[in-house]
């Protein structure tokens, strides 16, 4: 398998554009996340999907924030507008259940909002 | 809530041992687990111990867990300047997600 794949690697945007970040997770995996990390606050997780069901948001961030997971093999984390506090990198992972599973990571999306 | 603390950086020299510290406030976590990761990558698994087991050996690699004082430990013998990454200690919580320490950046010095 290919692993979890993750695109763009790398984004550059303005302020107030709109930014789609994609995820293919590992096929046959069943809970997917969205993690953000920054110098700052380490990684933190934004949210997290078991078979195709959103089952935590609450660590995203605000409503400019939305992820989609509209079957098993994409997901995608938009943030309509951004703002240069967006920028980090962002990490898609995925596992075979919701806990007590290894988590595998994608190489992640550098986000760099100007 | 839940919480999983670490150091922030680790200096030793090439050859040395390594023991990187963690420690977790949530002990319902059957698993715990070192992540690694290198420059510009994701976390990869590096290794991970059974929450009912005090000691896991893997190579270079020596987990220690102490229940009781809920404190984590990953030991690398005689590290090389291959191993220089940032290194994670994780826990699952109880709202099904996997709670990450702020990571311990270990540099190698020749």
């Amino acid at each position: 398998d290919a692993g979890v794949i993750q695109s763009p690697r790398h984004e550059v945007t303005e302020m107030g554009q709109e930014v789609t970040l994609r995820c293919k997770p590992i096929s046959g995996h069943n809970s997917l996340f969205w993690y953000r990390q920054t110098m700052m606050r380490g990684l933190e997780l934004l949210i997290y999907f078991n078979n195709n069901v959103p089952i935590d948001d609450s660590g995203m961030p605000e409503d400019r924030f939305s992820a989609k997971m509209p079957n098993a093999s994409f997901s995608t984390l938009k943030i309509q507008p951004s703002e240069p506090r967006d920028s980090a990198v962002y990490f898609c992972a995925s596992s075979l259940g919701p806990a007590n599973e290894k988590l595998f990571f994608g190489s992640g999306t550098q986000l760099s909002v100007l | 809530g839940e919480d999983v603390e670490q150091s922030l950086f680790l200096s030793v020299r090439e050859g040395d041992s390594s023991v990187i510290n963690c420690t977790y406030t949530d002990s319902s976590s059957t698993y715990l687990y070192w992540y690694k990761q290198e420059p510009g990558a994701g976390l990869q698994l590096l290794t991970y111990i059974f929450s009912n087991m005090d000691m896991k050996q893997d190579q270079r690699l020596t987990v220690l867990l102490n229940k009781k004082d809920k404190h984590l430990s990953l030991r690398i013998a005689d590290t090389q300047t291959g191993d220089s990454a940032i290194y994670f200690c994780a826990e699952w919580g109880s709202q099904g997600n996997l709670i990450f320490g702020k990571g311990t950046k270990l540099s190698v010095k020749p």
